[in-house]
């Protein structure tokens, strides 16, 4: 069964770092999504993109924040300048096109630490 | 977006069927109620989605009275591997982002 993949497993930086974190989305997916969950807290979306374009993102997803699809494939989150409560899980997901429900999947996460 | 309001903890014996009841007043006419499960580390997995009445699928079902103001995910025959968050999302189908509250933390006793 096709899968989301995202890599590193876990990162560890520097405050002021930038980070860039990746993911392979299912294959015949076309909309993309960024979601972070603090430790113990809820899962919040962060952006979804869609044919090469930010289609909506949340009051999280400041200037400091960029979304890019390089490739066919990858689809990356940058963090210019990372500061300590950037600290979190990062989930990305794919959902295929003209879905007839709420399902997107998940990739297993990235792990943010911030020092 | 619908608020939405869960337990915030369940426990439960292995065997046993599970019900967790959301409630969302303020449910709008084109807005679809699904749920999500969340092991540990891993990111969240669609379990199911309904607009009225029941639902079912291999994992669970999902019950819907007519005014649509709650919802309730029943699993049967729970096991250890079913220990998870279980979260509500209430909100138009083809949704661009999901909208996760706090969920209910299942947790299933030998």
């Amino acid at each position: 069964e096709p899968e989301v993949t995202q890599t590193p497993s876990h990162q560890v930086t520097q405050m002021g770092q930038e980070v860039i974190l990746r993911c392979v989305p299912i294959s015949n997916h076309l909309y993309f999504y960024w979601y972070r969950q603090i430790l113990g807290q809820k899962v919040e979306f962060l952006v979804s993109f869609y044919n090469n374009e930010i289609s909506e993102k949340s009051e999280i997803f400041d200037d400091q924040f960029s979304v890019e699809r390089p490739d066919g494939s990858n689809f990356t989150l940058k963090i210019r300048s990372t500061k300590l409560e950037d600290s979190a899980m990062y989930f990305c997901a794919s959902s295929p096109p003209a879905t007839p429900n709420n399902e997107q999947f998940f990739g297993p996460g990235t792990r943010l630490t911030v020092l | 977006l619908a608020k939405t309001t869960q337990p915030i903890s369940m426990d439960s014996y292995e065997g046993q069927e599970v019900n967790i009841t959301c409630s969302h007043n303020n449910i709008a006419t084109n807005d679809y109620i699904t749920w999500y499960q969340q092991f540990p580390s891993q990111g969240p997995r669609f379990i199911i989605q309904g607009y009225k009445t029941k639902v079912t699928n291999e994992v669970a079902s999902l019950f819907i009275p007519a005014d649509r103001k709650s919802s309730t995910l029943s699993l049967p025959r729970v096991s250890l591997s079913d220990t998870a968050v279980y979260y509500c999302l209430v909100g138009p189908t083809g949704a661009n982002n999901l909208f996760f509250g706090t969920g209910t933390r299942l947790t299933v006793i030998p």
